[in-house]
């Protein structure tokens, strides 16, 4: 089985500029969910779509967006890129099924604003 | 809020020895899964273990295990039989079964393995 997809891996982008990111779920996982992680903050939740519905939100500005596809593919926008949006972002897609719970991780996008 | 706290920065253990992580959580949920993963210098965050809260019985996969203490809101991992392939940062992570699949996160634990 396929795991947890993310385009780009790497990305480096301008300040103002914006950026969207790709995360493709593992098969038959509904839920994806994106987090930040940062030196200085860790990682952090930003939102989880499930069936095409956000289920979750963070505490990130509204210049962080997203979406979820029929096929459970989501993306991430970050508009207007500051200085502080350089992170790795993070997918992960989950299941939960008969009090068992399941989520993996892709590989990340690693994303320079310069 | 529910909060997750590791409290050791960084730990070292020699190969083929025993080592044990801490991590402590805040909640007033009784229902939750509690998650440690492993994050390479790749960055690939790797799923290690699982327990679910209601679940007395600790959980193992291999050579990790978990000590699960509900009462004391504390969930450690022992990796046993060191491997330099171990060396990684370590992350506890909690899940209420109210909260979809937003996971609270430690700050990290850096396992150094030395040969």
């Amino acid at each position: 089985k396929a795991g947890v997809t993310q385009t780009p891996r790497y990305l480096i982008k301008t300040r103002g500029q914006q950026v969207t990111l790709s995360c493709s779920p593992i098969s038959g996982h509904r839920s994806v969910s994106w987090y930040q992680q940062t030196p200085g903050q860790g990682l952090q939740f930003l939102f989880e779509y499930f069936s095409e519905t956000q289920r979750n939100k963070g505490n990130f500005p509204g210049r962080f967006s997203g979406r979820q596809f029929s096929n459970s593919r989501s993306e991430m926008n970050v508009s207007t890129l500051e200085l502080g949006d350089s992170a790795l972002y993070l997918c992960a897609s989950s299941r939960h099924r008969q009090g068992a719970y399941e989520q993996y991780f892709g590989p990340g996008t690693r994303l320079t604003v310069t | 809020a529910q909060t997750v706290t590791q409290s050791q920065p960084e730990m070292s253990v020699q190969e083929a020895e025993t080592v044990t992580l801490s991590c402590t959580y805040d909640t007033s949920e009784s229902d939750y899964y509690l998650f440690w993963y492993k994050q390479p210098p790749s960055r690939q965050m790797i799923l290690v273990i699982r327990q679910e809260a209601y679940k007395q019985q600790n959980a193992t996969e291999n050579r990790f295990s978990v000590n699960f203490q509900k009462a004391a809101k504390s969930f450690s991992l022992k990796i046993s039989d060191s491997q330099l392939g171990d060396a990684a940062m370590y992350f506890c992570a909690y899940l209420p079964e109210t909260s979809g699949s937003r996971l609270t996160f430690g700050e990290g634990t850096q396992l150094t393995v030395n040969p």
